[in-house]
């Protein structure tokens, strides 16, 4: 399968700080990559698609103003926490799709822990 | 509201038994299905996906797919310890996909 990094893997920042997540493609030119949230014990949440070079599809419930997100290139893409409160604390995925156009699976980072104190 | 529903388990099997792990959707017209291994603390990782009515093979594991019923199974043989994860399955719907709320799997030595 393909290969996604995320960036950083683990981060604790004070309420009312931004933090920012990266997510690359090694090998992979992304034209669509989605952004996860998950709280412990429950499934995956999506929060964005994000097309490279236009803005991101939010999923409703999501703040975009909150959750900014950046999918400047075919390989990168960023989730901007913006000022962050302990409620955002959370396991934040990152993925992209690839494969045939049947099956279009989905290829995960390996995810971003949020603590938010 | 698109739903894909999954027993969240635990489910327990002895270690070397086949353990059967099943989703159900609702939308008649979807086209592709995907099973997904989640650690504790990890990622999801691709165990297979299935578009075809029947069964899909792939080493210890099978995904079967009935349309009619609006169901997907996925049918782990020779459980090992190391099975033991979240299974995740997943609905292709547009660009995007829809999950189920996992089922825990407990392989027991």
């Amino acid at each position: 399968g393909a290969v996604v990094s995320q960036h950083p893997s683990w981060v604790i920042c004070k309420s009312g700080t931004s933090v920012k997540i990266e997510c690359r493609s090694l090998d992979f030119q992304a034209t669509t990559m989605f952004w996860y949230r998950q709280f412990p014990k429950q499934s995956l949440m999506l929060m964005a698609t994000s097309n490279e070079g236009s803005k991101a599809t939010y999923e409703q419930g999501v703040e975009k103003d909150k959750f900014l997100i950046n999918h400047a290139s075919l390989t990168l893409s960023t989730l901007t926490v913006t000022s962050a409160h302990p409620e955002d604390s959370s396991f934040y995925i990152c993925s992209f799709s690839g494969g045939s156009s049947v099956a279009y699976e989905q290829y995960f980072g390996p995810g971003t822990r949020l603590t938010v104190t | 509201q698109k739903e894909v529903e999954q027993n969240s388990g635990p489910l327990s099997v002895p270690e070397g038994a086949i353990a059967s792990l099943n989703c159900t959707y609702s939308d008649r017209g979807s086209q592709s299905f995907f099973w997904y291994r989640q650690y504790s603390g990890k990622s999801p990782e691709l165990i297979m996906f299935i578009y075809s009515n029947g069964d899909k093979e792939d080493g210890r594991f099978t995904a079967q797919l009935n349309k009619a019923s609006q169901y997907v199974s996925l049918l782990i043989r020779d459980s090992q310890p190391s099975d033991s994860a979240t299974y995740l399955c997943a609905v292709r719907e547009g660009g995007k996909l829809i999950f189920g709320q996992g089922t825990e799997l407990s392989v027991k030595p």
